[in-house]
């Protein structure tokens, strides 16, 4: 167990609305990651975060925004949620220098 | 960029019999990682292979590292109801340790 906790675990809400997805670790790692898991296409990467206030965008980053004001929250928000963004979203961290990734127990995200 | 293939996307197999799934990089690796995802679950870590040609055993399951640095396998001998789940490579884009970039993933199904 890597200590990584994800909130909501499950959400429902509308197009339009604004959704913001809490990622928590309570290891002070550095490295936060945000993925998006859909049928057939794997683990695709939105935005990682190198520490406070350091991020950047992955492969899927359009309609994505995140925030990192403390080491151990890692926030990623949906602006104005579309009916695309449906999917499980997995927060992941590394430890150390160790390249092997720990991922949370996911957030099940449906946008009606 | 970076593309990282898996096939087959599904297998079917009976109980004992063995199961292999494949890995191939659009791009030479640093280092190869394995995942497993039970259903209804989060990916989890299952090993890194890091030198060219190397082979690695867990119980069961044999990872290997092409000559290459570009392509991998997992092979399970004498499949078991438990090994039952989605299985994902994933490997660094260019020099970018710290990032990954995953498989599609091939889901594996066992009839007892």
């Amino acid at each position: 167990d890597a200590g990584i906790t994800q909130s909501p675990r499950h959400k429902v809400t509308e197009t339009g609305t604004p959704v913001t997805l809490r990622c928590h670790q309570t290891e002070n790692h550095r490295y936060m990651y945000w993925y998006r898991q859909d049928p057939g296409h794997g683990l695709r990467l939105i935005h990682y975060s190198y520490g406070v206030k350091d991020t950047d965008k992955g492969e899927v980053s359009d309609g994505y925004s995140v925030s990192r004001s403390k080491t151990e929250d890692f926030l990623l928000t949906l602006e104005s949620a579309t009916s695309s963004q449906t999917s499980v979203y997995f927060c992941a961290i590394t430890k150390g220098s160790s390249y092997e990734q720990y991922f949370g127990p996911g957030t099940r995200l449906t946008v009606t | 960029g970076q593309q990282v293939m898996q096939i087959p996307q599904y297998q079917h197999v009976q109980e004992g019999e063995d199961f292999t799934t494949y890995c191939n990089s659009s791009t030479t690796l640093s280092n190869i990682q394995w995942y497993k995802q039970r259903p209804g679950g989060h990916p989890v870590f299952l090993i890194q292979l890091v030198k060219s040609g190397e082979v690695k055993k867990q119980k069961r399951l044999t990872f290997q590292f092409g000559e290459a640095k570009k392509n991998s396998s997992l092979h399970i001998t004498a499949t078991q109801t438990t090994d039952v789940g989605t299985y994902f490579c994933a490997g660094p884009p260019g020099n970018a340790g710290n990032m990954l970039t995953f498989g599609g993933g091939t889901r594996l199904m066992v009839k007892p």
